[in-house]
């Protein structure tokens, strides 16, 4: 069994300020995790992925996010919002075992403040 | 070149009605998944294919929802005798290699489907 927690549903910045998405995860195979951002109107598209290499992932527009494996996180993280990051964000799971079917969390909407 | 492409983007139809909704993945893309999402929420999966075989079916809600991949390509998700709460965004994703957990998915637009 698998699941993903993303902790808050929406969470609010300024722009030039940092971000943090928190996702936590449980999975009974050794997982594979993914950020993906969805604009309005638009297809998900990934922002980073981890499968067992680095544990700190880097990503597109300059987000990153580090696998802490004692903690069940994946949190997302970028070091000063701009007006287009302003989107959803959805943390996904993947197990490589089993069933081998994604998990996605409900989702973070990020609202950047001019 | 051509991500995935999804039909029709929009659709409306009386409840009870069968509809029928296309993906086209990108080129060469040996898995394809399908999910539902509604407002407010992540994507759910429902099925998933390798080539033309059906791995797993097990998101599908029931037997009114029926998918297809005759030939490791195209693929076509029906749903019968349409009902209101089949009413979502149903999106198509494919992934270059085999569903093994680490290939990132390509998402198609998805579909609306509303339900009335």
């Amino acid at each position: 069994a698998q699941s993903v927690t993303q902790l808050d549903s929406h969470v609010s910045v300024s722009e030039g300020t940092p971000v943090l998405l928190r996702c936590n995860y449980s999975s009974s195979y050794s997982p594979s995790l993914f950020w993906y951002v969805q604009h309005p109107n638009k297809g998900l598209q990934l922002l980073l992925k981890y499968t067992s290499a680095a544990t700190l992932v880097k990503g597109i527009n300059g987000f990153e996010a580090e696998f802490k494996k004692s903690e069940t996180s994946f949190h997302l993280t970028k070091p000063s919002a701009h007006m287009s990051d302003a989107a959803e964000y959805f943390c996904v799971v993947s197990p490589r075992g089993g069933s081998y079917i994604p998990t996605f969390g409900r989702g973070t909407s990020l609202i950047v403040h001019p | 070149g051509a991500g995935v492409s999804q039909s029709p983007r929009y659709k409306v139809t009386k409840r009870g009605q069968d509809v029928a909704l296309r993906c086209d993945p990108i080129s060469g893309h040996v898995s394809l998944y399908w999910y539902r999402q509604a407002l407010g929420q992540g994507p759910e999966f429902l099925t998933y294919f390798n080539y033309e075989a059906q791995q797993d079916k097990s998101g599908l809600p029931n037997d009114r929802f029926s998918a297809e991949r005759p030939e490791g390509s195209i693929s076509t998700l029906t749903i019968q005798r349409t009902e209101q709460r089949d009413s979502a965004m149903y999106r198509c994703a494919s992934s270059a290699l085999p569903g093994q957990g680490a290939y990132e998915q390509y998402f198609g637009p998805g579909t609306r489907l509303t339900v009335t």
